[in-house]
């Protein structure tokens, strides 16, 4: 079946360290693969979606992310965290619609 | 342009008791689906809509109906509510159905005692 699996439930870094979180799916055929970030007490804000074409996307706030298709991966990075990007953040695949359970991203000061 | 709407953002209900969940849209989006959100199980989809007249049951409809008589508006029923429908639930839109960015609405948390 398709899963969308986020290995790290809860990640701790200090302000201005970079940042990875992980995303590993499977799916047969190339999926439609989104990164969605929910602040406290709101809904989800789309950071960034690849769809096909250049591996390495980018995002709104500093985000990136690449799809790795050997390693059925598309982690999200940033490469300097600022307070405010401490959130929940969920990886998608769109091709039938599947979140992941979330990574709870804490910022250090 | 106030993109998803939901409301209430806060209910509280007894068990038994019956309720609708209100969404609407103002993007003229085809595809629009409700999902439940509870702590480390991410989003579950439970019905979804791909346009007005058409639904179908996501990943956990049981206990859920919905309908879709216009674009705009996606409303989720509860019949007969239980506990283990507290959650918070989340409508969101999109253009496309699969491929294209959903918007969300800003969530209704409910709680069934």
């Amino acid at each position: 079946a398709q899963s969308v699996t986020q290995p790290d439930i809860h990640i701790t870094v200090s302000e201005g360290a970079s940042l990875e979180l992980r995303c590993n799916y499977s799916y047969g055929a190339t999926p439609y693969l989104f990164w969605y970030v929910q602040s406290p007490g709101q809904g989800l804000q789309l950071l960034l979606k690849y769809f096909s074409g250049d591996t390495l996307v980018q995002g709104i706030k500093g985000f990136e992310a690449e799809f790795k298709r050997s390693q059925s991966s598309f982690n999200l990075r940033k490469p300097s965290v600022h307070w405010s990007d401490a959130a929940e953040y969920f990886c998608s695949s769109a091709s039938k619609i599947i979140f992941g359970s979330g990574t709870r991203l804490s910022i250090r000061p | 342009n106030a993109g998803v709407t939901q409301t209430p953002k806060f209910q509280v209900l007894k068990t038994g008791q019956s309720m609708t969940l209100q969404c609407a849209q103002d993007m003229n989006h085809e595809y629009m689906s409700w999902y439940r959100q509870d702590p480390g199980m991410g989003l579950r989809l439970i019905h979804y809509s791909v346009g007005a007249g058409i639904t179908d049951q996501g990943e956990v409809p049981n206990g859920y109906n919905v309908s879709r008589s216009t674009t705009e508006d996606f409303p989720l029923r509860l019949l007969s509510a239980a506990p283990s429908q507290t959650s918070v639930y989340f409508c969101a839109s999109s253009r496309l159905a699969g491929t294209d960015t959903q918007y969300f609405g800003p969530g209704t948390r409910l709680t069934v005692l």
